[in-house]
């Protein structure tokens, strides 16, 4: 399974745009890119996925680039409740058994 | 529809105890997975399933083993507890068609302390 790299830490404002960017440069060609958000004592809660180009859904926007080598997490205009932990994970094809692999994560804290 | 459901919420053990996580879900998902999470870190798959009778180690399957007799149950069990299984469980499962396919749904997780 590919490995992913993401910046440990990030903070922001409230009503600003939040771009997390993940390293990925090992993603086979049939691994799916996939974002998760954990508030602290709950389980992981799936942001958004996608293969290439761009993705958006009313929480986030995709954006992977044609060698898919890396992908960014969109946040726009964040709020207070977006403090949270953010994972970059690949995966999720038949090549890697159907499997996710968690890296540390991003905690995000987003400040008044 | 409660989603995914984790038994029991807390546990205390004393080294060499065992005891088995029950992980229920009642949205007729094939796939179900275990993590354990460290403080401070990313989850590690321990053991996953991807059907009724059929499991599979993850990345840190030592010192656990797991059950999928019934779809919508996954056991992890503990033979014999360590301080280093102390850690905050997670259960998931996972559709394999439909428009929630590829996401996986967690559980509350249980939080176990091994003295």
């Amino acid at each position: 399974l590919a490995k992913t790299t993401q910046p440990i830490s990030m903070d922001s404002y409230e009503g600003q745009e939040v771009n997390i960017t993940c390293s990925h440069n090992n993603i086979a060609t049939n691994d799916y890119i996939t974002w998760y958000q954990q508030f602290p004592s709950q389980g992981p809660r799936f942001i958004i996925q996608g293969y290439k180009t761009k993705v958006t859904n009313e929480v986030a926007s995709l954006f992977i680039p044609a060698d898919r080598k890396s992908s960014t997490l969109s946040l726009p205009r964040v709020s207070l409740s977006d403090t949270a932990v953010y994972y970059c994970l690949v995966g999720d094809g038949p090549d890697s058994s159907y499997k996710l692999i968690f890296g540390s994560g991003t905690r995000l804290l987003v400040r008044p | 529809n409660a989603g995914v459901t984790q038994t029991p919420k807390f546990r205390v053990l004393k080294t060499g105890q065992s005891m088995t996580l029950l992980c229920a879900q009642d949205m007729n998902h094939e796939y179900m997975y275990w993590y354990r999470q460290d403080p401070g870190m990313g989850l590690r798959l321990i053991h996953y399933s991807v059907g009724e009778g059929t499991t599979a180690k993850g990345e840190v399957p030592d010192g656990y083993n797991v059950s999928r007799l019934k779809k919508q149950n996954f056991l992890l069990g503990l033979e014999s507890a360590a301080p280093s299984q102390t850690s905050v469980y997670f259960c998931a499962s996972r559709p394999t068609s439909g428009s929630s396919y590829n996401e996986q749904f967690f559980g509350p997780g249980t939080r176990l302390t091994v003295l």
